[in-house]
């Protein structure tokens, strides 16, 4: 079974700051990460995903997340924080062995940026 | 292009109600899947529908159902409504039922049970 964890409900950072979201994955094959960011009443939005290749991804607004095999782990970072990036973020996995998987979500990390 | 569609935005129902949530994917997408999402349980599958056939299911009583049209929209149905029920429904659509592939989601049904 697949399994994906978000060890913090919410991470709180200065604006101008470094950011880091958290994710850790369990899957029996090789996985796909993806991570999504969701604005107060709004729906989910696809920021970047990990499929094969580069371990640094690169996605919208800025993000970018880490694929470390070892450590099963699919970090979210950004650079420097906007009080804009303030959102609720999930981390998502399917696995790619077995054929087509449906995606398990994390339980989401709340972003707050402090201007 | 359209996003994906859900109505109504908001519904507020009492227990044992039934209700239909309607989503319309993005045109061209085939795959729709269903979520429920309250605080602190993040995102829980509801269930996946392609090509009108419902592919996978989530672990939710029998009283959640779903169907897909040859359109491709998609709509979802809780009947004996439980306070239990009040969340947030998202659908979101794929153009293809692959693995690799994004979901496309929509502002999502905001239900309140009573």
């Amino acid at each position: 079974a697949q399994s994906v964890a978000q060890p913090e409900d919410q991470v709180n950072v200065a604006e101008g700051n470094p950011l880091t979201v958290k994710c850790t994955y369990s899957v029996s094959g090789n996985p796909y990460l993806f991570w999504y960011v969701q604005y107060p009443n709004r729906g989910l939005q696809f920021l970047l995903k990990y499929i094969t290749g580069d371990n640094l991804v690169k996605g919208s607004y800025g993000f970018e997340a880490e694929f470390n095999k070892s450590q099963t782990s699919f970090h979210l970072k950004k650079p420097s924080a906007l009080v804009s990036d303030s959102a609720l973020y999930f981390c998502a996995v399917r696995d790619a062995a077995g054929g087509y998987q449906k995606v398990t979500f994390g339980t989401g990390t709340k972003l707050q940026v402090i201007p | 292009k359209a996003g994906v569609t859900q109505t109504p935005r908001y519904l507020i129902k009492t227990r044992g109600q039934q209700v239909t949530l309607s989503c319309s994917p993005i045109s061209g997408h085939r795959s729709v899947s269903w979520y429920q999402q309250t605080p602190g349980q993040g995102l829980q599958f509801l269930f996946e529908y392609f090509s009108e056939t419902q592919r996978n299911k989530g672990n939710f009583p029998g009283r959640f159902s779903g169907r897909q049209f040859s359109n491709s929209r998609s709509e979802m149905n809780v009947s004996t409504l439980e306070l239990g029920d009040s969340a947030l429904y998202l659908c979101a659509s794929s153009r293809l039922r692959a693995t690799n592939e994004k979901l496309f989601f929509g502002s999502g049904t905001q239900l309140s049970v009573l």
